[in-house]
């Protein structure tokens, strides 16, 4: 069975420094994928970045980042100069076989940017 | 990237009714997911619907309580039947994209249920 684990509910960050969101995983398939995703208060699920479990390369794009270690199982999203809009909620999933396959999701952490 | 939409986009219903939810993609996919989002909670997968077969239900949910329809490569419906408070939630679809590196969400439906 998979299982993400994030470990922190909430973070306060001044706006325009870098934030890290910690998310780890579990999970006995050799082939994976893990997602970021942000949910505002409207309550929709906006796709941030991919990254594949054999993906030799950290995945970017634009702000967002996944600091991706697999040793450690743990696929951090790294959003840098952050913005006021960057203040919701984000949820770190899995899925086997890299992807098109249902998610797991972890708790999510709710991050507010102070201005 | 895939367009997805749902209707409705919220509702109220009484207890002991039944709603359903109409999932609309904008281009064909083969699978179809079902996910519930309770008050303050993560996401859990009710079930995944592929087209031209029974959708297959995570533990947990059960096809009396939560039918889904699949009758082409871009619409479902999920019913959730005979309702009561603890089904107040955000229901949403979601589907593939043109990878298998990306997965979409449609806008969710944000029942209460009275």
């Amino acid at each position: 069975a998979q299982k993400i684990t994030q470990t922190q509910p909430g973070m306060f960050v001044q706006e325009k420094e870098a934030v890290t969101l910690d998310c780890t995983y579990d999970t006995s398939d050799p082939s994976y994928g893990l997602f970021w995703y942000k949910q505002p208060s409207s309550g929709e699920m906006i796709f941030l970045i991919y990254q594949g479990s054999y993906d030799q390369q950290n995945a970017t794009e634009g702000r967002y980042s996944l600091n991706f270690q697999k040793a450690r199982k743990s696929a951090n999203l790294v959003i840098s100069a952050s913005q006021l809009g960057d203040s919701a909620m984000y949820f770190c999933a899995m899925s086997s076989n890299f992807g098109n396959e249902k998610l797991t999701f972890g708790t999510g952490t709710r991050l507010t940017i102070i201005p | 990237s895939a367009v997805i939409s749902q209707k409705p986009s919220r509702d109220i219903c009484q207890r002991g009714t039944s709603l359903t939810i109409q999932c609309q993609v904008d281009s064909q996919v083969t699978m179809m997911f079902w996910y519930r989002q309770q008050p303050g909670q993560s996401l859990t997968l009710i079930a995944t619907a592929n087209q031209g077969s029974e959708a297959t239900y995570e533990s947990g949910f059960v096809i009396d309580k939560f039918p889904i329809s699949r009758p082409n490569l871009t619409f479902s419906t999920l019913t959730v039947s005979n309702m009561s408070p603890e089904d107040s939630s955000i229901y949403l679809c979601s589907v593939e994209g043109t990878g298998p590196t990306e997965q979409y969400f449609g806008p969710g439906t944000r029942l209460t249920v009275t």
